[in-house]
Parts: structure tokens; sequence; C-alpha cells
């Protein structure tokens, strides 16, 4: 149980290109969503906390425009990455939140 | 500056001894700590908790211990086996978001245990 899908796996698109990831929770509801970003050499650092029904909330130093996030049902949240340059290239990870965070496979983001 | 330190980026241990799996913490309000495991290609897995009330937390060959005054902890696999091989990240959380909420996470540590 607590399985987390996340979809694509990999991207690789042109810079300005605006690129849409998803994460949904196959066998429970999550209210809460979180998004991660990992850069090479670096630990997971969270970008924002997904609500189901609310607007996100967003680390400190996250663009709340560039990095759009949608959680609107309890098994899908969305991470938009608009108009994407290539210091955008990075791992992206969702996880959901049932007792504790069950995380997807992870999206290889690379801008050209 | 790194709130969660895994100082050991890999660790080769024989197959059926002891791996252990260190982690410091520099924010004295964390008050819930996670390990987890990942496979490659794969997203981390959850494997072990422990509150920052107790000193101890055992499942099967998995124990974390906690000496808070040390802001230490450690992942205990015995016996370890091959397929344990993986790379183990420690997480910390504080008091805001819930306890399992905002967790921090340090650099991972790649175990390799070795038939």
């Amino acid at each position: 149980g607590a399985v987390v899908s996340q979809h694509p796996s990999r991207v690789i698109c042109k810079s300005g290109t605006s690129v849409k990831i998803e994460c949904r929770s196959l066998d429970f509801q999550a209210t809460t969503m979180f998004w991660y970003r990992q850069f090479p050499k670096k630990s997971l650092m969270l970008m924002a906390t997904s609500n189901e029904g609310s607007k996100a909330t967003y680390e400190q130093g996250v663009e709340k425009d560039k990095f759009l996030i949608n959680h609107a049902s309890l098994t899908l949240s969305t991470l938009t990455v608009t108009s994407a340059h290539p210091e955008d290239s990075s791992f992206y990870i969702c996880s959901a939140l049932r007792t504790y965070q069950h995380f997807g496979d992870g999206t290889r983001l690379s801008i050209l | 500056d790194q709130q969660v330190k895994q100082n050991s980026p890999s660790l080769s241990v024989q197959e059926g001894r002891i791996s252990i799996l260190n982690c410091d913490y520099t924010n004295s309000m964390f008050d819930y700590f996670l390990w987890y495991k990942k496979y490659p290609a794969e997203g981390p897995t959850f494997l072990i908790s422990i509150s920052s009330i107790k000193d101890k937390n055992e499942d099967g060959r998995f124990t974390v211990f906690l000496n808070k005054s040390a802001k230490h902890l450690s992942l205990h696999i015995v016996p370890s086996q091959p397929g344990d091989s993986a790379v183990y990240f420690c997480a910390a959380s504080g008091n805001y978001g819930g306890s399992q909420g905002n967790l921090i996470f340090g650099k991972g540590t790649k175990l390799s245990v070795k038939p």
C-alpha cells in the first residue's frame, strides 16, 4: 500500500517551454503532498507544500509564479515549471503524506 | 548551512555483519527523525522513524538510536544482507507542518553489502 506515482520520469525540452509533472497517490487519499528538488551532490530540498483545495505553501526562495502547483483532488498534485530555463534543470520529486511521506520515483528535467 | 548531515558518503560492509549509518543534526527543534532507503531509479522508501521522546526504535533487523544531547542518530542493520545495498537518507522534521511535515534531508550514505 501507499503507492505514489510520478509522471513523467524524464523530460528533455527546449528553453522557454512549460513542463507539467504529475504526482498521484494510487491507493490512498492525500490531503497534503510535497514537492522537492535535488541538484547534483546536494540533498533533497523542499520547494512547496501542496494542500488539496487550497493554495500551496512555498519555501523561501522558490518563485510561486515559476513553479505552479495545483492540488485539485485528493489523489493528484501537479507541478508546472513555467518558461523553463537551463538553470531549472534538476531532479524533482513529490511525496504524499499518510502517516509519513511516501515518495514518487522522481522526474529528471533537462532544459536545453 | 546543512541542518542534517551524513558525513559518510559511502559505507562497505560484509554480509552478515552490522552496518552502522550515522546522521548529525544542528536544529534542536527537530522532534521527529526518519530513515529512507533509495534504490537506483526509484524514489526513497520509508524505513524506520523515531520520535524525539524516545532513544531507540527497533523494527526487525533495523534499529535507530537517537542521542539528543549529541544531536546524533544512527541506523543499525544487523545482520546486513546484499539486498540492503542502497542509498540511505536521514531526515528530520520540526513541529511546524505537523510531525511528518517539512522534512530536512541529509545527502545520503551509499551502503554496499558484499556477499
